[in-house]
């Protein structure tokens, strides 16, 4: 148990549904991320949040759309979807970005795996 | 931005210890070094952080030369649990500047 949390853990979706993925962390910390991660690849970063505001969009596309209401709560709202999008979703947090102090660790969620159809 | 090269997959047995070497050429001052350990379908787990000689915490040590150009997790004795992907990342853990990248990682498989 890491801290973070992430529901659901498995999503089954259309290409025209919408739906959103949770992650929740109970660490204290002010910044949190989205990673995708593929079969057989690196984990990818989407976005990263810092004390509520958006400060990285890795190129990521509209169909994700990010929510960040508050230090704790990170949502993934996702839709028209594709099935290359299927992968497992992971959720990190770390004491934030910028704090100037170096060496900073992310504690990751379960992940919800994510299977577009 | 601080490239990091492993090996693709290693192989060893229960009981044995486990060097898994990291090149890290253009690290750069402020750089630390930090290795997660990923079990299938599940999120990273931080392992180990230093930034410079070795380090050593409960599961196990990082060795870092002089030149920091290169870094070595090593594992005691491992067992079959061990089996996992481990991934080398350097940089001032800063994101704001796209400092900080997961690569492919190190397939570590742990036979019996």
């Amino acid at each position: 148990e890491t801290g973070v949390t992430q529901t659901p853990r498995h999503l089954v979706m259309g290409m025209t549904n919408k739906k959103s993925l949770k992650c929740e962390q109970h660490l204290g910390h002010n910044a949190m991320y989205w990673y995708k991660q593929s079969a057989k690849k690196p984990l990818e970063l989407m976005f990263v949040y810092n004390f509520k505001e958006q400060t990285e969009n890795n190129s990521v596309p509209s169909r994700f759309s990010p929510e960040c209401p508050n230090s704790s709560h990170l949502f993934l709202h996702l839709h028209t979807l594709q099935p290359e999008d299927s992968a497992l979703y992971l959720c990190a947090s770390s004491q934030d970005t910028a704090s100037g102090r170096a060496g900073e660790t992310q504690y990751f969620g379960p992940g919800t795996r994510l299977l577009v159809l | 931005l601080a490239k990091t090269t492993q090996p693709i997959s290693m192989d060893s047995y229960e009981g044995q210890e486990v060097n898994i070497t990291c090149s890290h050429n253009n690290i750069a001052t402020n750089d630390y070094i930090t290795w997660y350990q990923q079990f299938p379908s599940q999120g990273p787990r931080f392992i180990i952080q230093g930034y410079k000689t070795k380090v050593t915490n409960e599961v196990a040590s990082l060795f870092i030369p002089a030149d920091r150009k290169s870094s070595t997790l090593s594992l005691p004795r491992v067992s079959l649990s061990d089996t996992a992907v481990y991934y080398c990342l350097v940089g001032d853990m800063q994101f704001r500047n796209n400092d900080m990248r997961f690569g492919a990682g190190t397939r570590l498989t742990v036979k019996p």
